[in-house]
C-alpha cells in the first residue's frame, strides 16, 4: 500500500521561501494533494498536481513532482504569519474500487518576525 | 454555497459510554470519507460511503466502531464504549463522486476526548 512521509517542523523568518517535502511510495498514484490545516479548523485544499505534471505554479505556491523518486515539494514563496499551519501531503491511492487519500503526518510550519 | 459541517465540535465523554458523531456532506456529493487524527499523527482513513453503501470498512480500528449512512446524505459515526485511545479529532469529508479528479472537501471536525 501506499506510504507517505514528511518532516514534522518547518521554521521560516517572514519573507523568506518555504519549501516543504513529502515522499509516498506508491508509484501508481496519480493525483498528490497539499492541504493545509490552521489551528481548530478542517483541512483546506491548498493545491494538486497530476503525476503527468512535474511543475504546477499558483500565485505563491509552487508544487515540484520528481516522479521518478517519488518526491513531492511546495514551496511558498514570501512566507506570511497567516500562513502559520500544518500542511499535509497526501497522494491518492486505488483500492477496492475506490480513490482513497493517504496522508503524511503533516508538517507544521512556524513563521517568525 | 455551505460547506461539510460536523456536530458536535467538541465532545468529552468518559470511558465506556458511547458516542454518535454526526457529518452533513456537501449537497449533491455522493461520496463521504471518514477519517482520524490523532495527536502528532497524519490522518487516519476510517471508512468510505458511495451512497448509502460503504463498500470499505476496513480501516475501521475495532468493532466499537460503525458508521451509516442515510439518505445519500448524512452519516453517523458510532463509538461504543469508548477507550481513551479513541480520543481524536475526526474529521469527515465528501466528495462529488469516487472518481481521482473529485477533490475531497473537508469539515472542521469533531475533537473527542474520552477520560
Amino acid at each position: 500500500g501506499e506510504d507517505v512521509e514528511q518532516s514534522l517542523f518547518l521554521s521560516v523568518r517572514e519573507g523568506d521561501s518555504s519549501v516543504i517535502n513529502c515522499t509516498y511510495t506508491d508509484s501508481s498514484s496519480t493525483y498528490l494533494y497539499w492541504y493545509k490545516q490552521e489551528p481548530g479548523a478542517g483541512l483546506q485544499l491548498l493545491t494538486y498536481i497530476f503525476s503527468n505534471m512535474d511543475m504546477k505554479q499558483d500565485q505563491r505556491l509552487t508544487v515540484l513532482l520528481n516522479k521518478k523518486d517519488k518526491h513531492l515539494s511546495l514551496r511558498i514563496a514570501d512566507t506570511q504569519t497567516g500562513d502559520s499551519a500544518i500542511y499535509f501531503c497526501a497522494a491518492i491511492m486505488f483500492s477496492g474500487g475506490y480513490n482513497k487519500l493517504i496522508f503524511g503526518a503533516g508538517t507544521r510550519l512556524a513563521v517568525h518576525p | 454555497g455551505a460547506g461539510v459541517s460536523q456536530s458536535p465540535s467538541n465532545k468529552v465523554t468518559e470511558k465506556g459510554k458511547d458516542v454518535e458523531l454526526r457529518c452533513d456532506p456537501i449537497s449533491g456529493h455522493t461520496a463521504l470519507y471518514w477519517y482520524r487524527q490523532s495527536l502528532g499523527q497524519g490522518l487516519e482513513f476510517l471508512i468510505y460511503f458511495q451512497g448509502n453503501s460503504a463498500p470499505d470498512k476496513s480501516g475501521l480500528p475495532s468493532d466499537r466502531f460503525s458508521a451509516e449512512r442515510t439518505g445519500g446524505s448524512v452519516s453517523t459515526l458510532t463509538i461504543q464504549r469508548t477507550q481513551q485511545e479513541d480520543s481524536a479529532v475526526y474529521l469527515c469529508a465528501s466528495s462529488l463522486s469516487y472518481r481521482e479528479t473529485d477533490t475531497q472537501y473537508f469539515g472542521p471536525g469533531t475533537r473527542l476526548t474520552v477520560l
